[in-house]
C-alpha cells in the first residue's frame, strides 16, 4: 500500500498562474482533507470531503477550490495563485471525519508563488 | 468556540521523560483527544488518542483529567529521534451538530545528547 500520495512534490508558480495539486489514497477511506502549513501557524484546514460526493470549507478556503473526483482522489486547485499561498500543502485521509479517526498524511507539496 | 494552547517549544535530554500539555476548552463532550507527531519534511503521523483518564501505548502515554480541559502527552525516556513537532487535535461541536476539528499550533521538542 502506498498510503496517501501527492503530486507534485515541489512547484514554483508566478502570481496569477493556476495549478492543481493531486492527492490519492489507497486505504479505502471515506474522508479526505487538504491542509496548508506555514511557519508558526500549525496546520490549517482548507477544505475537506467527509465522503465521496461531498466537500466542505475548512478554516482557510478563500482562493482554493476542490474536487472529490472519486473515493480515492481529492484535488486542490489554485485558480489565480498569490504570494500569500506560498506554503506546504498536505493531503490526508481517514476512515471517517472525526477526531477519533486517525488521519494519514501524504508527504506534502512545497509551493512557492513568486 | 474551542481553542487549544500548547507550548511553542521544549528542550530535553536523552533518557528524560517529557510531558507536553495542551489546554483545550469548549471541546466536544463526546469526542476523543488525539496527538500527532511531525518530523521535518514529512506529514504528521498519529501517536495516541484518548477520551479520559490515562491511555498508554508502545510509544507514549496520554493523561486526560476528568474535566477534559487539558491533556498531557508523556514521552518516556526520549531519544534524539523523538525530536519533532507534536500537535494536539480536538473536536468542537458547532452549529447544527457539525463537528469541527481544532488543531493546536504544535510544540517543537528538541532532544539533546
Amino acid at each position: 500500500n502506498a498510503g496517501v500520495t501527492q503530486t507534485p512534490k515541489f512547484q514554483v508558480l508566478k502570481t496569477g498562474q493556476s495549478m492543481t495539486l493531486q492527492c490519492a489514497q489507497d486505504m479505502n477511506h471515506n474522508s479526505m482533507y487538504w491542509y496548508r502549513q506555514d511557519p508558526g501557524m500549525g496546520l490549517r484546514l482548507i477544505y475537506y470531503s467527509a465522503s465521496e460526493g461531498t466537500t466542505d470549507k475548512g478554516e482557510v478556503p478563500n482562493g482554493y477550490n476542490v474536487s472529490r473526483l472519486n473515493k480515492r482522489e481529492f484535488s486542490l486547485r489554485l485558480e489565480s495563485a498569490a504570494p500569500s499561498q506560498t506554503s506546504v500543502y498536505f493531503c490526508a485521509s481517514s476512515t471517517l471525519a472525526g477526531v477519533s479517526d486517525t488521519q494519514y498524511f501524504g508527504p506534502g507539496t512545497r509551493l512557492t508563488v513568486l | 468556540l474551542a481553542k487549544t494552547t500548547q507550548p511553542i517549544s521544549m528542550d530535553s535530554y536523552e533518557g528524560q521523560e517529557v510531558n507536553i500539555t495542551c489546554s483545550h476548552n469548549n471541546i466536544a463532550t463526546n469526542d476523543y483527544i488525539t496527538w500527532y507527531q511531525q518530523f521535518p519534511s514529512q506529514g504528521p503521523r498519529f501517536i495516541i488518542q484518548g477520551y479520559k483518564t490515562k491511555v498508554t501505548n508502545e510509544v507514549a502515554s496520554l493523561f486526560i483529567p476528568a474535566d477534559r480541559k487539558s491533556s498531557t502527552l508523556s514521552l518516556p525516556r526520549v531519544s534524539l529521534s523523538d525530536t519533532a513537532v507534536y500537535y494536539c487535535l480536538v473536536g468542537e461541536t458547532g452549529a447544527g451538530n457539525n463537528r469541527k476539528l481544532i488543531w493546536g499550533l504544535g510544540t517543537s521538542l528538541a532532544v539533546n545528547p
